[in-house]
Formats: structure tokens, C-alpha cells, sequence
């Protein structure tokens, strides 16, 4: 019930592509699900969260859509550009600071 | 405004030994939370630091232990090291327990031979 189930674990996308990583969640607890972009040998950088009481939020061209009778979530990138090739991780808390991640999408953005 | 730093960057030690992991939160943070990321996985929730008192643990043996600091820092300590010790440790911080925005510092490389 703790688990955060992300998918795909890999995709690649031709620049200005938009590609779509999902999430599914149990816990009916979460109350917040970020998304952070890691870069190989770096920490992970948080991209964009979302709280369940909106069912979508943008922050430049990333996007996050909530479903929250599915119990789903997923992130969008607009105009993807080589520099987005990275490892994209979903999570989700319950008001207890223990962030809960999923496995990880490696994204690989083609000139 | 100075973000989160972890040191050392990489280490190698060998099966038995023990190693401390340091970490400074970024400025205005009080909470410190520790993960382990393996190899081609998401990070797990190792436990956080609260004002000085540990403040939630994940499924990991009391072999891990941490610390923190009246400044907010805080170590990472791990005894009678283990092959599959070996992994990305990562430090996040924030500004209070619930859920807060955490800030991921670069991590430390250990290696255990």
C-alpha cells in the first residue's frame, strides 16, 4: 500500500516530442506528489508538485495531471529538448515527510 | 541562499568497516531526511531529523544511525558495512516534518569492496 508504481521505465522522444510518465498510487493518505529530474552522478531536483485537490498544474513546459479517483498522476513535457535526457522519478508523502518514489523513467530526448 | 552539500562525494570501504556521512542543510531548514538510492532504483526513505530528534525511520536495520546538529547539519553513520551497502546516499532538506518540500543535495558515491 506504500508503493508508488511508475511507468514506462524507459522512453525516447524526438525533440518537441511530448512525453507522458505515469504514476499509480494505493495509499489513499498521499496528500502530495512531486516529480524530480535527476541527472547522472547529481542529487535529485524537484520539477513540479501537486497537491489532490487540483487535477492539474503547469510550471513552464512541465505538466502535472491528478486523478484522483484512479489514483493516478502523471507528468507532461512540452517541446521536450535534448537537455530533458534524464532519470524522472514520481513520489508521494502522507503528511509525514517520508517521501515514497517510484522506480524511475529514463528519458532520452533525440536531436 | 546556499543549498544542500553532502561530503565526501565518493568513498570506498571495505565489508565491516563503519562510515559517517555528513550533510548541511540549506539555509533556513530545520529538517534533515536521508535516503539510499541503489543503482537503477528510486531513492528509499532511510529516516529524518527533526530539531535534533529523529522523527520517522524506514525499513532499514539500527545499524543505520544519524545525527543532528543544534545548526541543523546532520550525519549519517553506518556500522558492520555490507555489500549491498553500497549505493547513492542522499540528503534532503526542509523546512518542517509534514509534507514539505525537500531539497536533495548531490549525494555520496559509498562503495563497499
Amino acid at each position: 500500500q506504500q508503493q508508488v508504481k511508475q511507468s514506462p521505465q524507459s522512453l525516447i522522444v524526438q525533440k518537441g516530442g511530448i512525453p507522458i510518465i505515469n504514476c499509480a498510487y494505493e495509499n489513499t493518505a498521499f496528500d502530495y506528489f512531486p516529480w524530480y529530474q535527476q541527472f547522472p552522478g547529481k542529487g535529485p531536483a524537484l520539477l513540479i508538485a501537486i497537491r489532490p485537490d487540483v487535477s492539474e498544474k503547469k510550471e513552464g513546459r512541465f505538466t502535472i495531471s491528478f486523478n484522483k479517483s484512479a489514483k493516478q498522476f502523471s507528468l507532461h513535457i512540452m517541446d521536450s529538448q535534448p537537455g530533458d535526457s534524464a532519470t524522472y522519478f514520481c513520489a508521494a508523502s502522507s503528511n509525514t515527510g517520508k517521501l515514497i518514489f517510484g522506480q524511475g523513467t529514463t528519458l532520452q530526448v533525440k536531436p | 541562499e546556499t543549498g544542500v552539500t553532502q561530503s565526501p562525494t565518493h568513498l570506498i570501504k571495505t565489508r565491516g568497516q563503519q562510515v559517517t556521512l555528513r550533510c548541511s542543510s540549506q539555509s533556513g531548514h530545520n529538517t534533515v531526511s536521508w535516503y539510499q538510492q541503489a543503482l537503477g532504483q528510486g531513492p528509499q526513505f532511510i529516516f529524518q531529523y527533526y530539531r535534533e530528534e529523529e522523527n520517522g525511520r524506514g525499513n532499514f536495520p539500527p545499524r543505520f544511525s544519524g545525527l543532528q546538529f543544534p545548526n541543523y547539519s546532520s550525519e549519517l553513520n553506518v556500522n558492520a558495512l555490507e555489500l549491498d551497502d553500497s549505493a547513492l546516499y542522499l540528503c534532503a532538506s526542509s523546512l518542517g516534518t509534514a509534507t514539505d518540500t525537500q531539497y536533495f543535495g548531490p549525494g555520496t558515491r559509498l562503495t563497499v569492496l
